[in-house]
């Protein structure tokens, strides 16, 4: 099975533009994570969903949107792209939405707004 | 808001030596959980503790939580250079629905 895919795997981006970064699991699992990863910085919660059809913020939601209209996917969108939200972004998910489940990453996306 | 500190930030070591990093958080944590990222890579789950005082080992990494369940560390033994990446620790926020994450500790190790 391939886990989680992500999509693109980079992106150069004019600032201002908006972009979907996409995610599917096929491992049908409840809960999914996108998080954002700068150097020196670890991972930060962006936004998450327990099951679908419901969504919420993390630490860091702030230009950013997401949605969970079926369990495989989770797109988050950039509406207005600004340099500061240049990223690697990594989409994970887990069984469930409580925390005592290991979480499963996909490769990532690195993301440049210029 | 809750925070989860690791030390050192950065590790070089000979291959063979030992290595330890260090998590901290600010609250009691209910569990704790261990990842590495290899270069280039995405996170793997590596292992998860739960209760006061525990001691879990998968081959030359041993996992401790503290008693007071607010830190926790992971000692690798005799290092090797298949060891090279960046561990993470990360524990439930207060409201228990989400992962604090730490900020990674990077491992070199020099063959």
């Amino acid at each position: 099975t391939a886990g989680i895919t992500q999509a693109p795997t980079s992106q150069i981006l004019a600032a201002g533009r908006s972009m979907t970064l996409r995610c599917t699991q096929d491992m049908r699992h409840n809960a999914m994570y996108w998080y954002r990863q700068d150097l020196g910085l670890g991972l930060r919660l962006i936004h998450y969903s327990n099951t679908a059809g419901t969504t919420g913020k993390g630490e860091v939601p702030d230009g950013y949107s997401v949605s969970r209209a079926n369990t495989d996917d989770f797109p988050l969108t950039l509406a207005s792209a600004v340099p500061s939200q240049t990223s690697v972004y990594f989409c994970a998910s887990s069984d469930s939405g409580v925390p005592y489940y290991e979480q499963f990453f996909g490769p990532g996306t690195r993301l440049t707004v210029l | 808001g809750q925070q989860v500190m690791q030390i050192p930030q950065y590790q070089h070591v000979q291959e063979g030596e030992d290595f330890t990093t260090y998590c901290n958080s600010s609250t009691t944590l209910s569990n704790i959980q261990w990842y590495k990222q290899r270069p280039g890579g995405h996170p793997v789950f590596l292992i998860q503790l739960v209760k006061s005082g525990e001691v879990k080992k998968q081959k030359r990494l041993t996992f401790q939580f503290g008693e007071a369940k607010k830190n926790s560390s992971l000692h690798i033994t005799a290092t090797q250079t298949t060891d090279v990446g960046t561990y993470f620790c990360a524990g439930p926020n207060n409201a228990g629905n989400m992962l604090t994450f730490g900020g990674g500790t990077r491992l070199m190790v020099k063959p």
